[in-house]
């Protein structure tokens, strides 16, 4: 199965900020099939990007996707306080589907 | 609205047995592959299962070793999974989701039912 590597493990910045996470695969994910998803503490995941950039809807525009092959990434550009969350990737290319081990977003 | 409510979470022996439902309203569940995901305490996602919209393929985990069943009701617009021979590491929130484009991504997810293996 592939596995996803995320990192880094906590990103901390303050409002208004840009951050920018890491999904690597272990070995190059199909058709860039990769998703991101974000959890917010007591809540269950949220679809945000699918096709490695394209946006779920109702998304907005702050969030991007990018990459393809084995290294994918996920922006979030302009930092709110809401977007506290875990953050997982998820491949879907190649059965079974496989996740990332997530990383924790902290806003200062 | 699509929902998507899943229900028959509990406190159980190891060695026990549960069944899962998930109940879909708002959207066209026979049209839509449909999967089991679970979140341990603390920890992160974990596909488990995963059956096609006629219910005729599926898909599990190696890690379950047939331990559990997955299966709909289309008539019903209800998802199950039937969880056998239980551990106290199947401890988790197990969430149902919609899949798109197959064994896809996972657009819409239920709020989760907790289950807890324990004696």
């Amino acid at each position: 199965e592939i596995v996803l590597t995320q990192s880094p493990g906590t990103l901390s910045l303050s409002p208004g900020e840009r951050a920018t996470l890491s999904c690597r695969a272990s070995q190059s994910v199909t058709s860039s099939s990769l998703a991101w998803y974000q959890q917010k503490p007591g809540q269950a995941p949220r679809l945000l990007i699918y096709s490695a950039s394209s946006r779920a809807t109702g998304i907005p525009d702050r969030f991007s996707g990018s990459g393809s092959g084995t290294d994918f990434t996920l922006s979030i550009s302009r930092l709110e306080p809401e977007d506290l969350a875990l953050y997982y990737c998820q491949q879907y290319g190649t059965t079974p589907p496989t996740f990332g081990g997530g990383t924790k977003m902290e806003i200062k | 609205q699509m929902q998507l409510v899943e229900s028959g979470g509990g406190l159980v022996n190891p060695g026990g047995s549960l069944r899962l439902s998930c109940a879909a309203s708002g959207f066209i569940f026979s049209d839509y592959y449909m999967t089991w995901i679970r979140q341990a305490p603390g920890k992160g996602l974990e596909w488990l299962s995963c059956i096609s919209s006629s219910g005729v393929t599926v898909y599990y985990a190696d890690s379950l070793k047939g331990r559990f069943t997955i299966s709909r009701d289309n008539a019903k617009n209800s998802l199950f999974l039937q969880m056998n021979n239980l551990r106290v590491d199947d401890t988790a929130i197990y969430y149902c989701a919609r899949a798109v484009a197959g064994t896809g991504w996972f657009d819409a997810w239920g709020q989760g039912t907790l289950v807890t293996v324990s004696s």
